[in-house]
């Protein structure tokens, strides 16, 4: 079956730099990758979506690249601030339209 | 608020007993999921209902069971309850049936079985 992995260990940077998340899966490349991000005792929200066609996506400070040959996709957000710190969800469409989540890596934005 | 109205918001019950989860969408959204989060599990699929008809079965339990009614509200039936169906439980919706825009969560509804 499906897997995606994304490190289950938090990211704590400094508030300006630049976060990196990455989200991993094994098998066939999905028709779609999305992020979202949630925090504590909330339902998550929707951030970006990326095509498998695409390379590369931005909003605002948020970039999400999409590698199909490395079965990897990369969530950046620049210039960090601590109201960045949440959970951030990787989820994958696959042709029977279910979107299935990795667990989320939590990050930490220190002042 | 992001539009999709989930209750109740808490729910607290004894094993054994039978509950109902409801949703409504955001308006104009046809299709509506149904998530199950755990601490140890993560957000796991459970359901998917596309204008009144089910679409796609995730690692649902026979003691649950879904429908969403004409007015396109969805309600989630756990039964027979088990210590280890307590969890937060989300509803999503989005506007069409292949999900090429996202999907909209409400707030969840977390259920405590005792």
């Amino acid at each position: 079956s499906q897997k995606i992995e994304q490190n289950s260990e938090a990211l704590n940077i400094q508030e300006g730099k630049t976060a990196t998340l990455t989200c991993n899966y094994t098998n066939y490349s999905p028709a779609y990758l999305q992020w979202y991000r949630q925090d504590p005792g909330r339902g998550p929200v929707f951030l970006l979506l990326i095509r498998e066609n695409e390379k590369e996506k931005r909003k605002e400070r948020l970039k999400v690249t999409f590698d199909t040959t490395l079965k990897q996709s990369l969530f950046h957000i620049t210039a960090s601030q601590p109201a960045d710190s949440a959970t951030y969800l990787c989820a994958l469409v696959y042709s029977s339209y279910k979107l299935i989540f990795g667990s989320g890596t939590r990050l930490l934005v220190r002042p | 608020d992001s539009g999709v109205t989930q209750t109740p918001k808490h729910l607290i019950t004894a094993t054994g007993q039978r509950v109902t989860l409801r949703c409504s969408p955001r308006s104009g959204d046809l299709s509506v999921y149904w998530y199950q989060q755990s601490l140890d599990q993560g957000l796991q699929f459970l359901i998917h209902y596309y204008n009144g008809e089910e679409r796609a079965k995730g690692n649902i339990l026979e003691r649950f069971s879904a429908q969403q009614f004409p007015d396109l509200h969805s309600e989630l039936n756990l039964s027979s309850l088990e210590l280890g169906d307590s969890a937060l439980y989300f509803c999503a919706s989005s506007v069409e049936l292949s999900n090429r825009y996202g999907y909209t969560f409400g707030s969840g509804t977390r259920l405590t079985v005792v």
